[in-house]
């Protein structure tokens, strides 16, 4: 079965400063990735995915990750972050292209101080 | 356009006490699903829908009910409370093509 690994669940960061959330997953013959973020008493909303082609994806919000075969990785990572992005990031993978039945790691807590 | 919508958004039962949590969808999605969320557990699929009259088990599916009788609505039904099932409740939609899920804003749930 697939699973998901986030190795930190809190980063704390000053503003400006760049930002690496870390995610490894199970490997698997295809997989499907993908970075979810959520605000506060909010559901969660999609920062990017990985299907195939490029392995750097680039989502909203200036966030993007790189696909790691070798590594089992997918880490997100921003040059410089804003006090707006405190929130919690899942990373989540599937093994159906596009689909919503997905297995998540245990979140990732970005606190951005001034 | 509401998208995802859940209701309550907050709900206290005793212990053996039964519910229904809402879920309506305005997008005419096919697809929609129960997620649960545990602190530092991440989310975990509870029942899936693909369509009208179609609904299947996800990861944790124990102590839970659906039913799928429209396109819009996805209740889940608790039928007897446990403090296990203390939680925050997603629902989300999906067309089935090049789209993110959507999901609503949740319901926490306190089983006591």
């Amino acid at each position: 079965a697939q699973s998901v690994t986030q190795l930190d669940s809190q980063v704390p960061v000053f503003e400006e400063a760049p930002v690496e959330l870390r995610c490894n997953y199970s490997s698997s013959v295809s997989v499907y990735l993908f970075w979810y973020v959520q605000y506060p008493n909010q559901g969660l909303q999609l920062l990017l995915k990985y299907l195939s082609g490029s392995t750097l994806v680039k989502g909203i919000n200036g966030f993007e990750a790189e696909f790691n075969k070798s590594q089992t990785s997918f880490h997100l990572r921003k040059p410089s972050v804003h006090i707006s992005d405190t929130a919690e990031y899942f990373c989540a993978v599937s093994d159906e292209a596009q689909g919503g039945k997905l297995i998540f790691g245990q979140g990732t807590e970005l606190s951005v101080k001034p | 356009n509401a998208g995802v919508t859940q209701t309550p958004k907050f709900r206290i039962l005793k212990i053996g006490q039964s519910m229904t949590l809402q879920c309506t969808q305005d997008m005419n999605h096919n697809y929609m699903y129960w997620y649960r969320q545990d602190p530092g557990m991440g989310l975990k699929l509870i029942y899936y829908s693909v369509g009208a009259g179609i609904t299947d088990k996800g990861e944790v599916p124990n102590g839970y009910n659906v039913s799928r009788s429209t396109t819009e609505d996805f209740p889940l039904r608790l039928e007897l409370a446990a403090p296990s099932q203390t939680s925050v409740y997603f629902c989300a939609s999906w067309t089935g093509v090049n789209s993110p899920l959507h999901f609503g804003n949740g319901t926490r749930l306190t089983v006591t």
